[in-house]
């Protein structure tokens, strides 16, 4: 049973557009990480949000933990084609990490 | 450069074969995850070490057999493998497998059973 649900699953861009990430479940998490996958290489961790409600900004991406710490989005501004990528959110349960279901974004120059 | 280091970065095996891959890192973490990545998909866990000790093992088949020689090594052997077992196989660290502390990935090994 897969527990946090991704929308999109794919999203293909022009550079300049902004996008929304979704991550949902009917689970409250004590906290939940995002990720972002390059081709080629292992997930790096974005961001983690703990507090119901948290927004957390990094340059152009913004996160935000939904109040009742069911939910997050990722937005970002601007795309580029940088951007291009696997992101992945993740919740803590029983002392070990679980991923969402992905969302590939591609960023067309 | 990421700091967990795996080799080799591509493998392909024949389903008779016996192959090994290696993880390492030197960060001082105490946890060491092994994941099967198909493409476009989430990591799935496989194993996970605590402290040296096998404390996850997801239901993952006899085939796969990982080891962890010390705090800073983790290997996975690897016998009769099926050509659905192809796949990305990432290792991870963390600094210690509570408290939310955040996974560190390697690069992966590229797996191909032919």
């Amino acid at each position: 049973t897969q527990l946090l649900e991704q929308s999109p699953q794919f999203l293909s861009i022009q550079e300049g557009e902004n996008l929304t990430v979704y991550c949902n479940s009917s689970s409250v998490f004590s906290s939940l990480q995002w990720y972002r996958q390059e081709p080629g290489e292992g997930p790096v961790l974005l961001v983690t949000v703990v507090t119901g409600g948290e927004v957390k900004k990094l340059k152009r991406l913004t996160f935000q933990f939904g109040d009742a710490r069911k939910d997050s989005s990722l937005h970002i501004t601007a795309a580029q084609p940088g951007d291009t990528g696997l992101y992945l959110c993740a919740f803590l349960t029983g002392n070990q990490f679980y991923f969402g279901t992905g969302t590939s974004l591609t960023v067309i120059p | 450069d990421t700091e967990v280091t795996q080799t080799p970065k591509h493998l392909v095996m024949g389903m008779t074969n016996k192959k090994s891959l290696k993880c390492e890192q030197h960060m001082g973490h105490r946890a060491m995850y092994w994941y099967k990545q198909k493409a476009k998909k989430p990591p799935e866990l496989m194993f996970v070490y605590s402290y040296e000790k096998l404390s996850i093992n997801e239901s993952v088949p006899s085939r796969f057999s990982p080891e962890c020689p010390n705090s800073s090594l983790l290997n996975l052997h690897l016998h009769a493998l099926q050509p659905e077992d192809s796949a990305l196989y990432l290792c991870a660290s963390s600094l210690d497998r509570g408290l939310g502390s955040p996974l560190h990935f390697g690069n992966g090994t590229r797996l191909t059973v032919t």
